[in-house]
């Protein structure tokens, strides 16, 4: 079975502009989160989708958001970039299930530098 | 809240040596717990996991007991290799939020042959 993919997997980009993210989940996984790795803050939990709807939500603004497709792809997208959004960004997939012994598989991550 | 600590790193083993990377945690009622490995340059890859109290978690050699009285999951491993030279995370999946997991800062692990 395929594992989590992630597109692209490194991006560059300046001040201001927007970005795009992609993420595949694992065949059958209903449900897929977003996570921010930096240096200095450590894993970040972002937010989750489960059947196209946003159920879980992090502390971050909101330039951050996401959404996901009918065939559970999501995708993340931030508006604005500041220079602290640089950051590895990791999304997961799991079945979706509502108890803690959930399990999420991640997938390379993207790299996003910005300028 | 929920929240995770790991000892600090970065730690530093010769091959074959005795592994130990604490980890304790605070959360409401009793959260799964987990411990993924990140690889230079790649994702988190789940190392293994326990669900409940008593419960061992193992993969690949390492071990990891779910002791509630002590809130600790903490990553042992009898004899490492070069290879398991990565960074190390250990994880909760809280009660409430189950998708929300909450990591600790990080074990940089590094083997000398």
């Amino acid at each position: 079975k395929a594992g989590v993919t992630q597109t692209p997997r490194y991006l560059i980009k300046t001040r201001g502009q927007q970005v795009t993210l992609s993420c595949s989940p694992i065949s059958g996984h209903r449900s897929v989160s977003w996570y921010q790795q930096t240096p200095g803050q450590g894993l970040q939990f972002l937010f989750e989708y489960f059947s196209e709807t946003q159920r879980n939500k992090g502390n971050f603004p909101g330039r951050f958001s996401g959404r996901q497709f009918s065939n559970s792809r999501s995708e993340m997208n931030v508006s604005t970039l500041e220079l602290g959004d640089s950051a590895l960004y990791l999304c997961a997939s799991s079945l979706g299930q509502a108890t803690s012994t959930d399990t999420q598989y991640f997938g390379p991550g993207t790299r996003l530098t910005v300028l | 809240g929920n929240s995770v600590t790991q000892m600090e790193g970065p730690v530093t083993l010769s091959e074959e040596a005795f592994l130990t990377i604490n980890c304790t945690y605070t959360a409401t009622g009793y959260p799964s717990l987990f411990w993924y490995v990140q690889y230079p340059g790649e994702g988190l890859q789940l190392l293994l996991k326990a669900t409940k109290a008593d419960d061992k978690g193992s993969n690949k050699g390492f071990e990891a007991t779910y002791r509630k009285e002590t809130t600790s999951f903490h990553l042992e491993k009898g004899s490492v290799q070069v290879s398991d030279s990565a960074v190390y995370f250990c994880a909760l999946s809280p009660i409430q939020g189950a998708q929300k997991l909450v990591f600790g800062q990080g074990t940089r692990l590094t083997i000398n042959p």
